[in-house]
């Protein structure tokens, strides 16, 4: 079955420093890929999609890489600040393109960043 | 107004009872998803809709049924709760074709504690 990793439970990082979250995928070749934000007791919120062509997304002070080779995707936050801290979430479709696309999500990765 | 409402927030209830967890949604999106999530488990699909004709069973359905009443509704289920369906629920919609659609819009969750 598909699998899905975040390289940690929890990342704890200075303020101002560059988050780096990881997202590993197995036994599937996604066409795109998710990052959510999550804050506690609260819904997801989508932040970027990067498509399996996409070598690298940017919004804002976020970047993505997609590498579908290494079947990773790294999740960047540059110049962080503790407004950022929440749990991050990877997530890949499990259909593509097609009709029947819906995705499934990692468990997540806690960030935070202390002042 | 949220874009995805779920009712209620939150909800305890004793072994063996009923219980209707409601999602409705203003985003005008065609897909309708519930999610549960625990701790260390990540968001798990219970149940996804494609339209208002079409229901499909997720990762975990087992003890659960769900109603898509309309467009804009769709409800879950618990036909006899049980305590280790103590978790978060999560209603969420999405536009189409999943790589073309951008993310998934979730709404608030529901905590649901079954004792």
């Amino acid at each position: 079955s598909q699998k899905i990793e975040q390289n940690s439970e929890a990342l704890n990082i200075q303020e101002g420093k560059t988050a780096t979250l990881t997202c590993n995928y197995t036994n599937y070749s996604p066409a795109y890929l998710q990052w959510y934000r999550q804050d506690p007791g609260r819904g997801p919120v989508f932040l970027l999609l990067i498509r399996e062509n996409e070598k690298e997304k940017r919004k804002e002070r976020l970047k993505v890489t997609f590498d579908t080779t290494l079947k990773q995707s790294l999740f960047h936050i540059t110049a962080s600040q503790p407004a950022d801290s929440a749990t991050y979430l990877c997530a890949l479709d499990i259909g593509g393109y097609s009709s029947a696309s819906k995705i499934i999500f990692g468990s997540g990765t806690r960030l935070s960043i202390r002042p | 107004d949220a874009d995805v409402t779920q009712t209620p927030r939150n909800r305890i209830t004793k072994t063996g009872k009923r219980i209707m967890l409601e999602c409705s949604q203003t985003k005008g999106h065609d897909r309708m998803y519930w999610y549960r999530q625990d701790p260390g488990l990540g968001l798990r699909l219970i149940y996804y809709s494609f339209d208002v004709k079409d229901i499909n069973k997720g990762e975990i359905s087992d003890g659960y049924s769900v109603s898509r009443q309309a467009q804009a509704k769709f409800s879950l289920s618990l036909e006899s709760a049980i305590p280790n369906q103590t978790a978060l629920y999560f209603c969420a919609t999405s536009l189409g074709t999943g790589g073309f659609a951008g993310g998934y819009t979730f709404g608030s969750g529901t905590r649901l504690t079954v004792v």
